[in-house]
């Protein structure tokens, strides 16, 4: 079956520590994305990918990084910078030649710090 | 700044009735639109996606799409309390394939 997994499916964090989100699809899209959405919020951009060995920061990339070094692969770090990091964090992908962007979702990691 | 403006709700409609969800923009170079539908808890899920000016239909989901008022709406006829959810506007621009978002509009179907 093709799609998009997430893991873990929650995180929990201690103040101070690096922690890693794991995004990995089999679609065969291009581009991939990180959002967070906090409660009653829409989604807000972290980082996204159009290529592999590429990607660009979004909105709110201060605290985050991110690789690109599989098309299947995105991972998402979130450091001891980020201050305020608890969130549902969603990775995304789309064909990255299509001018229609329609974006799909993996099921999503919820981050909590202790 | 590019945005998307949903009415944040909750919307509350019947079950059986016609429940209707709109979305303005602000970019009038828009291309391309789209409804996401997002359970609690859970990721969104796309369920229309449309291109052109006019109504686009499946199922008891219709998109309609205005781009000379910039407005973009979607109707669930013969609501069913399965489709209480949080509906979330997404607008692409062109020009790279980064979609902007609206924060959502919960709905709720009453029995």
């Amino acid at each position: 079956d093709g799609g998009i997994t997430q893991s873990p499916k929650y995180l929990f964090r201690k103040e101070g520590q690096n922690v890693t989100l794991s995004c990995e699809q089999n679609l065969n899209h291009d581009a991939m994305y990180w959002y967070r959405q906090d409660p009653g919020q829409g989604l807000r951009l972290i980082y996204y990918s159009q290529i592999v060995n590429d990607f660009q920061k979004g909105d709110i990339a201060e605290g985050y990084s991110v690789s690109r070094e599989k098309k299947e692969s995105f991972p998402l770090t979130v450091t001891s910078a980020q201050k305020n990091p608890t969130a549902f964090y969603l990775c995304a992908s789309s064909l990255r030649d299509s001018s229609y962007n329609e974006q799909f979702f993996g099921p999503g990691t919820r981050l909590t710090v202790l | 700044q590019k945005e998307v403006e949903q009415n944040s709700g909750p919307l509350s409609v019947p079950e059986g009735a016609i429940a209707s969800l709109n979305c303005t923009y602000s970019d009038r170079g828009s291309q391309s639109f789209f409804w996401y539908r997002q359970y609690s808890g859970k990721s969104p899920e796309l369920i229309m996606s449309i291109y052109s000016n006019g109504d686009k239909e499946d199922g008891r989901f219709t998109a309609q799409l205005n781009k000379a008022s910039q407005y973009v709406s979607l109707l669930i006829r013969d609501s069913q309390p399965s489709d209480s959810a949080t509906y979330l506007c997404a607008v692409n621009s062109g020009g790279n394939y980064q979609l902007i978002w609206g924060a959502g509009t919960k709905l709720i179907i009453k029995p």
